[in-house]
């Protein structure tokens, strides 16, 4: 049963413009989530990350969107730039908990083209 | 620099010839953790260490194993390899101080079984 689901394997974006990435879960114990962005030949990168007592959090182009009632949350990107383009990965894990065990969706390639 | 170092990069092996990867991170965390990326199937955690000598398995251990001699090292052991042990392999580490811990992930071994 997949816990963390990103039911878009690809997107296409033009520079400049809005890319918007969404993640469902399932299980209602993970209360903290995060984006990781990962490069060919490289290991997953930390991008932002979001408390279930939030419902927004930005840093610089990026934000990310909590709804616990609808248990999605989506990663924005404005202005969405060429060096953007990577595999982005949603995890989740229940901090409150304590054991770290992050929970991955399938990931999502986002394409931003000049 | 801050990094969470993995080797071999890469590895071609036989079946049942044992294997060893390594992991090391120089920035004193606790947490650390193994995943495996397979396509389609995000990344999947094998197995966690909270501490020296404190290990546990993730949700798919099978065929592997670890230890935790030392916080810095978690070396990663396969005794008896298998072609579905094929996969991209990535190491992580967190300061497990608290639960809003980002995990750095290492470069990834490439590894495939024959």
């Amino acid at each position: 049963d997949q816990q963390v689901k990103q039911n878009s394997p690809s997107l296409s974006v033009q520079e400049g413009r809005i890319s918007i990435l969404n993640c469902d879960y399932t299980n209602s114990m993970f209360d903290y989530f995060l984006w990781y962005k990962k490069y060919p030949a490289e290991g997953p990168t930390f991008l932002i990350s979001i408390s279930s007592i939030k419902d927004k959090n930005e840093d610089g182009r990026f934000t990310v969107f909590l709804n616990k009632s609808a248990k999605h949350l989506s990663l924005h990107i404005v202005p969405s730039q060429p060096g953007d383009s990577a595999v982005y990965f949603c995890a989740a894990y229940e901090a409150g908990a304590g054991s770290y065990q992050l929970t991955f969706g399938k990931g999502t390639k986002l394409s931003v083209i000049p | 620099e801050a990094q969470v170092t993995q080797n071999p990069r890469y590895l071609i092996t036989v079946t049942g010839k044992k294997l060893t990867v390594t992991c090391s991170q120089n920035m004193n965390h606790e947490y650390m953790s193994w995943y495996r990326q397979d396509p389609g199937l995000g990344l999947r955690q094998i197995y966690y260490s909270m501490n020296v000598e404190v290990t546990d398995k993730g949700d798919v251990p099978e065929g592997y194993k670890v230890s935790r001699k030392e916080k810095r090292n978690f070396p990663l052991i396969l005794e008896s390899p298998s072609p579905n042990q094929t996969s991209l392999y990535f190491c992580a580490s967190t300061t497990g101080t608290g639960g809003t811990d980002t995990q750095y992930f290492g470069p990834g071994t490439r590894l495939t079984v024959l």
